[in-house]
């Protein structure tokens, strides 16, 4: 089975500061990884994707993340927050049925919440 | 540019009711989606549709029918409604299910049982 965890259900940082945000990941497959954005009562936005070859994956707003598959992580950040980044957000690897299959579903962690100060 | 709509945005249900949230999505897209999400358990699958025709349930599917109508549109169905089932509701849709391809999703359907 297929599952993530985001260590920190809230994280604060200053405008300007670096962002960090943590995502674990449990597979017994190569894992194909994402991370979404959602605003306040908006839904979820692809902000980048892990699938194959490069393991350095730059996003929208200036965010990447790393696939370690070492550490099993996928870790996002962002060299300078704005504060437009204050959201929360959502970490997802794909999910495989028994025979193999996926079409495409995720499963999610749990979230962090993005908080910006001036 | 709708991407994929969702409706009612907003509703409030009693005990026992039910109801049938509509999904549509005009990127001719294969795979669809139910998905529920509650505070700090981020979203749950409910019900998916690999193509049309075809349903399989998810990681959360009791309490909860869903009906692939045609390639555009997937309902989502509460036959009878409890409090449990107080939560935001997204759709989503995928082409066709190649892994990697991006999961678009809908605003979500803020739904109260009361």
């Amino acid at each position: 089975a297929q599952s993530v965890t985001q260590l920190g259900s809230h994280v604060s940082v200053s405008e300007g500061a670096l962002v960090l945000l943590r995502c674990n990941y449990s597979s017994s497959v190569p894992p194909y990884l994402f991370w979404y954005v959602q605003y306040p009562n908006q839904g979820l936005q692809l902000l980048l994707k892990y699938t194959t070859g490069a393991t350095l994956v730059k996003g929208i707003n200036g965010f990447e993340a790393e696939f370690k598959k070492s550490e099993t992580s996928f870790h996002l950040t962002k060299p300078s927050a704005h504060m437009s980044d204050a959201a929360e957000y959502f970490c997802a690897v794909r999910v495989f049925n028994a025979g193999g299959t996926s079409y495409g579903k995720l499963t999610f962690g749990q979230g962090t919440i993005l908080t910006v100060h001036p | 540019n709708a991407g994929v709509t969702q409706t009612p945005k907003f509703q409030v249900l009693k005990t026992g009711q039910s109801m049938t949230l509509q999904c549509a999505q005009d990127m001719n897209h294969n795979s669809m989606y139910w998905y529920r999400q509650d505070p700090g358990m981020g979203l749950r699958l409910i019900y998916y549709s690999a193509s049309e025709g075809t349903t399989d349930k998810g990681e959360v599917p009791n309490g909860y029918n869903v009906s692939r109508l045609n390639k555009r549109e997937f309902s989502l169905r509460l036959e009878s409604a409890a409090p449990s089932q107080t939560s935001v509701y997204f759709c989503a849709s995928s082409p066709f299910g190649v892994d990697g391809n991006t999961i678009y999703f809908g605003e979500g359907s803020w739904l109260t049982v009361v």
